[in-house]
C-alpha cells in the first residue's frame, strides 16, 4: 500500500462546477498537509498548506485535514477554464520546509467553458 | 516557481552516460531538495540539502548525488545512466527557520535518456 493515495482521473467538470479532490494516507505521522497545482510542463506550485486537522479557505479553494479518518480534501469552487491542471496532494510528519514530502499521484483536471 | 532557476531547461543523452543539473534559490532559502517526477506519477524525494550537507536522503540509489554550495546553489548528479531515469527532475526550496514553512518549485529539468 502506497502511504498516499490520491483519488484516479482524470476529472472533466463544466465551468463553475464545484470541484473535490480527495486523498487519503496511511502514516499517522504525517502533521503538515499541502496541495499544489501543476500545469503541463511545469513545476508544482504551492495552494494551500495546513497544519493538523480542520478546514483552511483562501478564495475559492478550501482546504480540509481529517486526521482521524486520514483523509484530505481540496475543494474549488466556481471552477475556471484556468484551473485545469494536475492537482498533487503533499504531506510531511515535520514542517514542510525541512521534511521530505511524500506526494499523491496526482489528478488532472479539465475545466470546460 | 518562486524566483527558483533551474538548469538546463532540457537534456537528452544516453544510457551509461553522468549528467549534472543545477538549482539556483533565491536570497534566503537556505534548504535545497531534489525529487524525481515520472510522466503521470507525482514527485518522488530524492535528497535534501542544508548548510552544505545531505540531511535526508529517500530511495534512490548512490548513483544520485548531490552537492550544495556556500551560496545555497545545488547540483544533482546522475551516474551510468539507465532509460528509468528519463523524469523531469525538480528542485525545491525552502527557509529552514522562520518564513513559510514548506517547499517552492522550480520549473524542473527534464532529462530523457535513450
Amino acid at each position: 500500500q502506497k502511504e498516499v493515495e490520491q483519488d484516479p482521473g482524470p476529472l472533466s467538470v463544466p465551468e463553475g462546477a464545484i470541484v473535490s479532490l480527495n486523498c487519503t494516507y496511511s502514516n499517522s505521522a504525517f502533521q503538515y498537509f499541502m496541495w499544489y497545482r501543476q500545469y503541463s510542463r511545469k513545476g508544482p506550485e504551492l495552494l494551500m498548506y495546513t497544519y493538523s486537522s480542520g478546514n483552511k479557505e483562501d478564495g475559492r479553494f478550501t482546504a480540509q485535514v481529517d486526521k482521524s479518518s486520514k483523509y484530505i480534501s481540496l475543494f474549488i469552487r466556481d471552477s475556471q477554464p484556468s484551473d485545469s491542471a494536475t492537482y498533487l496532494c503533499a504531506m510531511s510528519p515535520l514542517t514542510g520546509a525541512n521534511s521530505k514530502l511524500t506526494f499523491g499521484k496526482g489528478i488532472t483536471l479539465s475545466v470546460r467553458p | 516557481d518562486a524566483g527558483v532557476t533551474q538548469s538546463p531547461t532540457h537534456l537528452i543523452k544516453t544510457r551509461g552516460q553522468q549528467v549534472t543539473l543545477r538549482c539556483s534559490p533565491k536570497s534566503g532559502h537556505d534548504t535545497v531538495s531534489w525529487y524525481q517526477q515520472a510522466l503521470g506519477q507525482g514527485p518522488q524525494f530524492i535528497f535534501q540539502y542544508y548548510e552544505e550537507e545531505e540531511r535526508q536522503r529517500g530511495n534512490f540509489p548512490d548513483r544520485f548525488s548531490g552537492h550544495q554550495f556556500p551560496n545555497y546553489s545545488s547540483e544533482l548528479n546522475v551516474n551510468a545512466l539507465l532509460l528509468g531515469d528519463s523524469a523531469l527532475y525538480l528542485c525545491a526550496v525552502s527557509r529552514s527557520r522562520g518564513g513559510r514553512e514548506t517547499q517552492y518549485f522550480g520549473p524542473g529539468t527534464r532529462l530523457l535518456v535513450l
